[in-house]
């Protein structure tokens, strides 16, 4: 157990729909980052929040998007789904601070599929 | 713009041989370089970095990787690989001279095969 809690760890849907994926960061981790792993993508960089507070943006389509809560905990919301949304999404945590020396702490993954 | 390469799709190899997985980077500034593994349906897991100093880094599970400023590298190495070490690795690198609250640029990932 890494520490990163990520719910669901399975999730069908169809397009069109609306879902939320949540993750709770390992215990004093004030970042949170968002990755999408898909087969022909690799793994891509979503978004990064630090104590609640949006800090970068990478390839996130317009029609997702994220939070980070006063408990540190966030979420990814996804709309509109298309069938290419269907992925492995992760989150990890880390430390936090601009430190690139941050060890990424990742969760198991949430698997969207999208029919 | 920072970027990182794994130019071998799969490496395979045999119980006991070395292993070595390449990694090269490009960035503007000093790098921040990272493997991390991913096995099956699991997330992925921190093996080692470099952040300055000795250029060889030890890290978990009997690998170290080996940068090289010149050659723009940063290869994982394993002196002799185990069937459980199959899995998947992803080499990653941050710019700090540019990218302070930036993402991690991770490779498209290396596929090891160890055969017994």
């Amino acid at each position: 157990d890494s520490g990163v809690t990520q719910t669901p760890k399975h999730l069908i849907t169809a397009t069109g729909q609306r879902v939320t994926l949540r993750c709770s960061p390992r215990s004093g981790d004030l970042s949170v980052y968002w990755y999408q792993q898909s087969l022909d993508q690799g793994l891509q960089f979503l978004i990064h929040y630090y104590n609640g507070e949006e800090r970068a943006k990478g390839n996130i389509l317009e029609r997702f998007s994220a939070q980070q809560f006063p408990d540190l905990h966030s979420e990814l919301n996804l709309s509109s789904l298309e069938l290419g949304d269907s992925a492995l999404y992760f989150c990890a945590s880390s430390v936090g601070g601009a430190s690139g020396a941050n060890v990424l702490t990742f969760g198991a993954g949430s698997r969207l599929t999208v029919l | 713009a920072q970027s990182v390469a794994q130019p071998e799709d799969q490496v395979n190899v045999a119980e006991g041989n070395p292993l070595t997985v390449k990694c090269t980077y490009s960035v503007s500034g000093n790098p921040y370089l990272f493997w991390y593994v991913q096995y099956p349906n699991r997330g992925l897991q921190f093996l080692l970095k470099y952040i300055t100093g000795d250029n060889l880094v030890k890290g978990s599970y009997g690998f170290e990787a080996e940068f090289n400023k010149s050659q723009t590298s940063f290869h994982l190495k394993k002196p002799s690989a185990l069937v459980s070490d199959s899995a998947l690795y992803f080499c990653a690198v941050r710019d700090m001279e540019t990218d302070s609250w930036g993402k991690f640029q991770f490779g498209a990932g290396t596929q090891v095969v160890v055969t017994p």
